[in-house]
């Protein structure tokens, strides 16, 4: 079946360092991909996707790219800001199927 | 204009209690899900419908049951509430999920519910 995993948290990051999240996936097919982020006291909300391999997505200084070799879909900021503590999910979804998330992963930056 | 609304936001009852949460959403959406978020924040999902049919049923007690009205809203009763129901429920909706849409959901602000 189709399944994602990312790496464990809590991630603790200084404002202004480089982040990085790991995930990576099993699927079946070509599945899009996405990564979607969850503040505090809200329900999640896209962040970004790709639908084929070698697509980057991006949003909000926030970029991953869709590696089919790899199965890989790291999300990946190049200076974190306080604002950006929340809770990342990696997810996929194949065609006509349920997205599928994997276990999110904690980021806390410190000022 | 909230896109996808729950209500109630908070909901604290005692065991044995039946309870309902109830989803709205503006968007003209096909498919609306359930979704349980426990402590560590790790998402599953419950139950999924599309036009009024429920076309996803994880492995659920029964003694949840999602309610379809009408596809605007999803509405989940649960019954005989264990101290293990404690969680954030989230609703969620999508374009059509069986003609293959694998786009952005998009997610209310969810109902945290505590069982004492």
């Amino acid at each position: 079946g189709n399944s994602v995993t990312q790496m464990e948290g809590p991630v603790t990051l200084s404002e202004e360092a480089f982040l990085t999240i790991n995930c990576t996936y099993t699927a079946t097919g070509y599945p899009s991909l996405f990564w979607y982020v969850q503040y505090p006291g809200e329900g999640l909300q896209l962040l970004l996707k790709a639908t084929k391999a070698d697509d980057k997505g991006s949003n909000k200084g926030f970029e991953a790219t869709y590696r089919k070799e790899t199965t890989s879909f790291h999300l990946e900021k190049g200076s974190v800001q306080v604002s950006d503590s929340a809770v990342y999910f990696c997810a996929l979804s194949a065609r006509g199927n349920k997205l599928v998330f994997g276990a999110g992963t904690i980021l806390r930056v410190k000022s | 204009d909230t896109a996808v609304s729950q209500t109630p936001k908070y909901l604290v009852t005692q065991m044995g209690n039946d309870k309902s949460i109830k989803c709205e959403q503006n968007l003209g959406h096909d498919t609306m899900y359930w979704y349980k978020q426990d402590s560590k924040k790790f998402l599953k999902i419950m139950f999924s419908y599309n036009n009024k049919e429920l076309i996803i049923n994880e492995t659920v007690p029964n003694r949840f049951s999602p309610k379809s009205p009408d596809k605007a809203h999803l509405n989940l009763h649960i019954n005989s509430l264990e101290l293990g129901d404690s969680a954030v429920y989230f609703c969620a909706s999508s374009q059509d999920l069986t003609s293959g849409y694998t786009g952005e959901l998009f997610f209310g602000e969810g109902s945290r519910l505590t069982v004492l």
